[in-house]
């Protein structure tokens, strides 16, 4: 059975950083395109991040590009996402899923607060 | 940038046929997919490239896209299909996009 953990979430300052992990079983990571999605009840479901099976082909949402990266460690079975220069906006949950182009298994969300 | 567009809400009848919609420009010639969200739950993909659906989808739920307008469709629709309804799209230009989504409440 498919399983995708996220944490990391937490109360985060206005241009502060936060680390979100996204732990993976259940499946072969290591082959598998990943991606970061956030949620808000103003904006809905947001996809942010991309990374492929390798790590080599990344892309973003305009929305974060320049302040967010991904990242993954196939040894580990582990996704990250590094969050920089945090807005209010960011205030979301953010789900790690599975999928190129659709998401087909998603963690339960960690929740990311930014406020001063 | 591109928009998909839903209906925010949807009632039917338990036993009755749902058909949510979602918009777009030219939205036939993209692939769709639709996930259930039901509350203090993650989204579940129950639709796939239009009308596939992943093992674990009852074969109650169908999709189609053709002209702006995609569509799923619930036929025999149970309570516990209430939920939130989101439809999805991609493209190279537009990356991925949401529709708002419709929250089906089954009376």
């Amino acid at each position: 059975e498919v399983h995708l953990v996220e944490s990391g979430g937490a109360l985060g300052q206005p241009g502060g950083s936060l680390r979100l992990s996204c732990a993976a079983s259940g499946f072969t990571f290591s082959t598998t395109e990943m991606n970061w999605v956030r949620q808000t009840p103003e904006k809905g479901l947001e996809w942010i991040a991309y990374i492929n099976s390798g790590g080599g082909n990344i892309h973003y949402a305009a929305s974060v590009k320049g302040r967010f990266t991904i990242s993954r460690d196939n040894a580990k079975n582990s996704l990250f996402l590094q969050m920089n220069s945090l807005r209010a906006e960011d205030t979301a949950i953010y789900y790690c899923a599975s999928g190129t182009n659709y998401f087909e298994d998603w963690g339960q969300g960690t929740r990311v607060a930014v406020s001063s | 940038s591109y928009e998909l567009s839903q209906p925010p809400s949807l009632s039917v009848l338990p036993g009755q046929t749902a058909s949510l919609t979602c918009s777009g420009d030219k939205l036939g010639e993209k692939f769709v997919c639709w996930y259930q969200q039901r509350p203090g739950q993650s989204p579940v993909l129950v639709i796939y490239q239009d009308q596939k659906r992943p093992s674990g989808t009852p074969g109650r739920f169908s999709g189609s896209n053709s002209g702006d307008t995609a569509t799923l469709t619930i036929s025999e629709t149970q309570a516990l299909d209430e939920g939130v309804y989101y439809c999805q799209t991609w493209d190279s230009a537009t990356d991925v996009v949401f529709g708002g989504g419709t929250k089906l409440t089954v009376l």
